[in-house]
């Protein structure tokens, strides 16, 4: 049963342009959606998080919008930069420091 | 480096044999979590530990796994009989209670080939 699901397996995106991950999730009780980066060979690092009481969180170049009653997040990255180009996991938990979910990540391409 | 360190980074076995993992987490962190990964997908939860017990393990564990965090510092990941279908990273990660936003931090993590 997967209860976090990212639908696009990979994006390629230009230098410059804004890439937009997506993420769906089924189980209504996770109140907490956090954002990993990954790149090869290392383990995956916090990006960025928003809490359910919350529709928007911000952190320079990185904006998460969560959609409650769709069961959507998504990720935006604007600019995009060639550094941008890793492996992303958006993942969700119930309660405010339990165990995470994840999803199955979206390889993301940038390309100078 | 005040991260969280795995050892090995890569372990080769035959199957059958019995293969440990260790993880040492950020030092102030209580809570501990093992994950697997494998290819094109996203980590999967195993069990976790908040100091010394172990709070919540995942169904998919068989009894083959088993986990122990004696003094609530570091973690071992013992896999015993290895079979093909455990070859994955393991990752382990720890958090704080109550500090920040609860982020888990990972290590590099440990590779497994069960040939």
């Amino acid at each position: 049963d997967q209860q976090v699901k990212q639908n696009s397996p990979s994006l390629s995106v230009q230098e410059g342009r804004i890439s937009i991950l997506n993420c769906d999730y089924t189980n209504s009780m996770f109140d907490y959606f956090l954002w990993y980066k990954k790149y090869p060979a290392e383990g995956p690092t916090f990006l960025i998080s928003i809490s359910s009481i919350k529709d928007k969180n911000e952190d320079g170049r990185f904006t998460v919008f969560l959609n409650k009653s769709a069961k959507h997040l998504s990720l935006h990255i604007v600019p995009s930069q060639p550094g941008d180009s890793a492996v992303y996991f958006c993942a969700a938990r119930r309660t405010s420091y339990g165990k995470l979910t994840f999803g199955q990540g979206t390889i993301l391409t940038v390309h100078p | 480096d005040t991260g969280v360190s795995q050892d090995p980074r890569h372990k080769i076995t035959k199957r059958g044999q019995n293969v440990t993992f260790r993880c040492d987490p950020i030092s102030e962190h209580n809570r501990l979590y093992w994950y697997r990964q494998t290819l094109g997908q996203g980590p999967e939860f195993l069990t976790y530990f908040q100091n010394e017990a172990q709070l919540e393990k995942s169904r998919l564990l068989s009894d083959r796994f088993s986990a122990e965090r004696p003094k609530g510092s570091f973690s071992t990941l013992e896999i015993q009989r290895t079979e093909q279908g455990d070859s994955a990273m393991y990752l382990c990660a720890s958090s704080s209670q109550g500090a920040g936003t609860g982020e888990l931090f990972f290590g590099e993590g440990s590779r497994l080939t069960v040939l």
